[in-house]
């Protein structure tokens, strides 16, 4: 089964206008964190927002948001005011709870990616 | 602050030759990740250290694959003999886990700028 899920391969939206990009995730773990990255057609992965389980609020970063519903395991990406610049991959990534002492769970598994473009 | 470091940017050789990819980690990360990132299969977790060993190499593709961390400054992923199949983005990745617990897990991976090879 896919620990990360992002059905909408492509997206379309016009400048200015808000979008939500969809991330579910699968996990038994009652700890674990969200990151959501960006790729743009330089390459570059950059990340942009995280969000951990136990977080009592939806995290938000400048432009960016995470609508986070933890009962229905979705933590979408809301960019609000979309720029032309915000055209590029996104990636939603899941790290799962640290259950060895020392290290064994730092990896992150990433879903398949969204792209996104932004029409003038 | 210097981010992670990767060389060369472009690599293109004929199959069968040896390839070797390098990786300078953020300063002070311990964790160091190697992905390859394909159309067909998206991201995939290679190989990660923690602490300059080895912990999951289980996402190396075969014994053609080989990565070492001989330090904490530098790590090397190298395929020989290379083949076509080969050819994707290959990235790196560091973080770090030292730590408390839950700090780790809200810490993100900050990525190399790939290096793009092509297997001819």
């Amino acid at each position: 089964a896919q620990k990360i899920t992002q059905t909408q391969p492509g997206m379309f939206v016009q400048e200015k206008e808000a979008v939500t990009l969809d991330c579910t995730y699968d996990t038994s773990d009652p700890s674990y964190g969200l990151f959501w990255y960006k790729q743009p057609s330089s390459g570059e992965m950059i990340f942009l927002i995280y969000q951990g389980s136990y977080d009592q609020q939806n995290a938000t970063e400048g432009r960016y948001s995470l609508n986070f519903q933890k009962a229905r395991k979705s933590a979408n990406l809301v960019i609000s005011a979309s720029q032309l610049g915000d055209s590029a991959m996104y990636f939603c990534a899941m790290r799962e709870g640290l259950r060895r002492a020392n290290f064994g769970n730092e990896k992150l598994t990433f879903g398949t990616g969204t792209r996104l473009t932004i029409i003038p | 602050d210097a981010g992670v470091i990767q060389s060369p940017r472009h690599e293109v050789t004929e199959m069968g030759q040896e390839v070797t990819l390098r990786c300078k980690p953020i300063s002070g990360h311990n964790s160091l990740f190697w992905y390859r990132q394909t159309m067909m299969r998206g991201l995939e977790l290679l190989i990660y250290f923690n602490n300059n060993v080895p912990i999951d190499d289980s996402g190396m593709p075969e014994d053609r694959f080989s990565a070492k961390m001989p330090n904490a400054s530098f790590s090397t992923l190298k395929i020989q003999p290379s083949e076509p199949r080969d050819s994707a983005v290959y990235f790196c990745a560091s973080s770090s886990s030292l730590l408390p617990r839950q700090e780790i897990l809200r810490q993100p991976q900050h990525f190399g700028d790939g290096t793009r090879l092509s297997i001819l």
